[in-house]
């Protein structure tokens, strides 16, 4: 089946722009989860989603940063007045038992 | 709070060589145990995981990984490399309390095969 899907696959923008990144989870799992990967930081727990739950934000580096999944499905990343430092791989995974299944990532540049 | 520790940050082999990668961990609570493997621009593939029972884990591809509660460590083996298997590799634990299931990463080992 379809695995995890993240779009765009890159994207470039400059300093102080808006961007959203979008994930579309395989079908039937119920948790979602996004990661960062930077090469001074590894990879980074950023938020996670359960069902109707509210979501663990507890990773989430700055305010400027928030995610929503509507539906219970395909979910997306906001970074408002991006920096320079938020240049990074961001992961989406998702999960229906404990492991977690990845998609390709998208390659965010800040100029 | 877990941490998990990779203590090669590359590993150079040549092929048909074997590979060993260290992955340590602690926690004060019982874990899950993953390992992923990321091939260039590529995101993360899960290679193989220990949830419970044997832990001794394989996978389809020829690597193993055998969780030691004792030594908290869940390091992984291949007995005979190939230039595909060139990747950087993360070892991954979640603790069994946490119901969210989120994931701390190793800082990844680099396997650079050569012929």
């Amino acid at each position: 089946g379809a695995g995890v899907s993240q779009s765009p696959s890159n994207k470039v923008t400059e300093k102080g722009k808006d961007v959203e990144l979008r994930c579309d989870p395989i079908s039937g799992h119920t948790a979602l989860y996004w990661y960062r990967q930077s090469l001074g930081q590894g990879l980074e727990f950023l938020i996670y989603f359960q069902g109707n739950s509210a979501p663990d934000k507890s990773g989430l580096p700055s305010d400027r940063f928030s995610a929503e999944r509507t539906g219970g499905s395909v979910s997306t990343l906001t970074i408002q007045r991006t920096q320079q430092e938020d240049s990074a791989v961001y992961l989406c995974a998702s999960s229906g038992a404990r492991v977690q299944y990845f998609g390709p990532g998208t390659r965010l540049t800040v100029t | 709070a877990q941490s998990v520790t990779q203590l090669d940050s590359q590993v150079p082999v040549f092929e048909e060589a074997p590979v060993e990668l260290r992955c340590n961990y602690s926690s004060s609570v019982s874990v899950y145990l993953f390992w992923y493997v990321q091939y260039p621009n590529q995101g993360l593939q899960l290679l193989l995981k220990y949830l419970s029972g044997s832990t001794l884990v394989e996978s389809i591809n020829g690597f193993e990984a055998e969780f030691n509660k004792s030594q908290t460590s869940f390091h992984l083996r291949k007995p005979s490399v190939h230039i595909s298997d060139t990747a950087e590799y993360f070892c991954a634990v979640s603790e069994t309390t946490d119901s969210w299931g989120k994931l701390q990463f190793g800082a990844g080992t680099q396997v650079v095969v050569t012929p």
